[in-house]
């Protein structure tokens, strides 16, 4: 059964701080995603990676940073938090290629104070 | 610029009639389309696809059509049961990797509500 795990179900950070949201998917997948949800928004792309160390920007990279270093291993870095970036965040992951499904995580809701 | 939008945030219908979601799209690269279903506290779920050559792909329940000369497509199910209770996302990707990286662009989403 594939599976896409995130580190933390809720998270509460303080305005400033520096958070980390965690994604680990077991399928061996190539492709790795952050969006972010927002009512009447939708889902949106902040980064994404194609292979181990490379990212690219998605539609609202700014205030964010990503990092992966392992194939499996995917981190969304807030730098120092802000009130606006209260949200869900979902990550997902598919294989190569474009015509192929990406399979979500159940995703981290953070809240910025 | 909302490439992706899906105009009506909820939908309300009765049991066993049928549930019809509306998607429209701008980007004229765009030839692959899918639909995602999520529940609360749950990562979206892909649901069904459909590329450009096609006008409609059905499985089971579901069916989407897609009408390139409007740039929109719909899914439809019937008949529409209480566990289709849920939030849709339309979503959609050019075929062309070297121009998309397998990302896609998705919709605001519509909450769909079967009444029993």
């Amino acid at each position: 059964d594939v599976k896409v795990t995130q580190s933390s179900r809720y998270l509460v950070k303080r305005t400033g701080e520096k958070v980390f949201l965690e994604c680990v998917q077991d399928m061996d997948h190539e492709n790795m995603f952050w969006y972010r949800q927002d009512p009447g928004l939708g889902l949106r792309l902040i980064y994404f990676s194609y292979d181990v160390k490379m990212k690219e920007k998605g539609d609202i990279p700014e205030g964010y940073s990503v990092s992966r270093e392992k194939k499996e291993r995917f981190s969304l870095i807030l730098e120092s938090a802000s009130t606006n970036q209260t949200s869900m965040y979902l990550c997902a992951s598919s294989q190569a290629g474009v015509l192929n499904e990406q399979f979500f995580g159940p995703g981290t809701r953070l809240t910025v104070l | 610029d909302q490439q992706v939008k899906q105009n009506s945030p909820s939908l309300s219908v009765q049991e066993g009639r049928i549930s019809i979601l509306n998607c429209d799209y701008t980007n004229s690269m765009f030839d692959y389309f899918l639909w995602y279903k999520k529940y609360p506290a749950e990562g979206p779920t892909f649901l069904i696809s459909i590329s450009s050559i096609k006008d409609k792909n059905e499985d089971g329940r579901f069916t989407v059509f897609l009408n390139k000369s409007a740039k929109h497509l719909s899914l439809h199910i019937v008949p529409s049961q209480p566990g289709d209770s849920a939030v849709y996302f339309c979503a959609a990707s050019p075929s062309d990797q070297e121009t998309s990286g397998s990302r896609l662009t998705f919709g605001e989403g519509t909450q769909l509500t079967v009444n029993p």
